[in-house]
């Protein structure tokens, strides 16, 4: 069965620091994405990365960037630079090639200060 | 805006009413979700539609029933609920048989049950 876990529920930063979420995840199948979704206040859940299993480059894009390590099944992200509108909870989202579940973390609140 | 819409946002309900919530897709997607985020757990997945057929029922109780007349529509019937059933039910669509895709969330329904 997949699991996604983030260990950390609530994150308080000042505005312009970095902010770094951690995500664990178990799964039995070798082909698989991981997925990082952000929930503002307004409810929607907002797509904004992905990573296939087989692809363990880092990237950045703007202001985001994500370390994946298939060794220890971990897919962190990184805003850096944070503003308040970053405040939000953000979810790490795992889906296996073999079903349409996408199974979510608990989410880590993000609280950026000005 | 995702291209999924939900109505009603918000919704109060009795314990012996019976409503229900419409998501509509505009993406031209053929699997659709219900999702259940409560304050103290995380996103649940409820109930899988692809090409509409059900595929996946998480152990949800029978008073909510869900429907998907086409590709394009879900509802999630809801009767004789409980207090505990009050939480924020988020829609997805994503493309059919494409792990590596995005899930496309709607804005969701808070619904609160008295």
């Amino acid at each position: 069965a997949q699991k996604v876990t983030q260990a950390q529920t609530e994150i308080s930063v000042v505005e312009k620091e970095d902010v770094t979420l951690d995500c664990v995840y178990e799964t039995r199948d070798t082909t698989y994405y991981l997925f990082w979704y952000k929930q503002p206040p307004s409810g929607e859940l907002v797509f904004l990365i992905r990573r296939n299993s087989f692809d363990e480059q880092n990237e950045i894009s703007g202001r985001y960037s994500w370390n994946f390590q298939k060794s220890t099944s971990s897919f962190n992200f990184t805003i850096t630079a944070s503003q308040v509108v970053d405040s939000a909870v953000y979810f790490c989202a795992l889906r296996e090639a073999a079903g349409n579940k996408l199974t979510f973390g608990g989410g880590t609140r993000v609280l950026v200060k000005p | 805006e995702t291209g999924v819409t939900q109505t009603p946002r918000h919704l109060v309900m009795g314990m012996t009413n019976k409503k229900s919530l419409k998501c509509e897709q505009h993406l031209g997607h053929n699997a659709m979700y219900w999702y259940k985020q409560s304050a103290k757990k995380p996103l649940e997945l409820m109930f899988v539609y692809s090409l509409e057929e059900r595929v996946e029922n998480n152990s949800v109780p029978s008073r909510f029933s869900p429907e998907c007349p086409n590709s394009s529509h879900l509802f999630l019937h809801l009767h004789t609920l409980q207090p505990e059933d009050s939480a924020l039910y988020l829609c997805a669509s994503s493309p059919q048989g494409t792990y590596w895709t995005e899930a496309f969330f709607g804005q969701g329904t808070r619904l609160t049950v008295v």
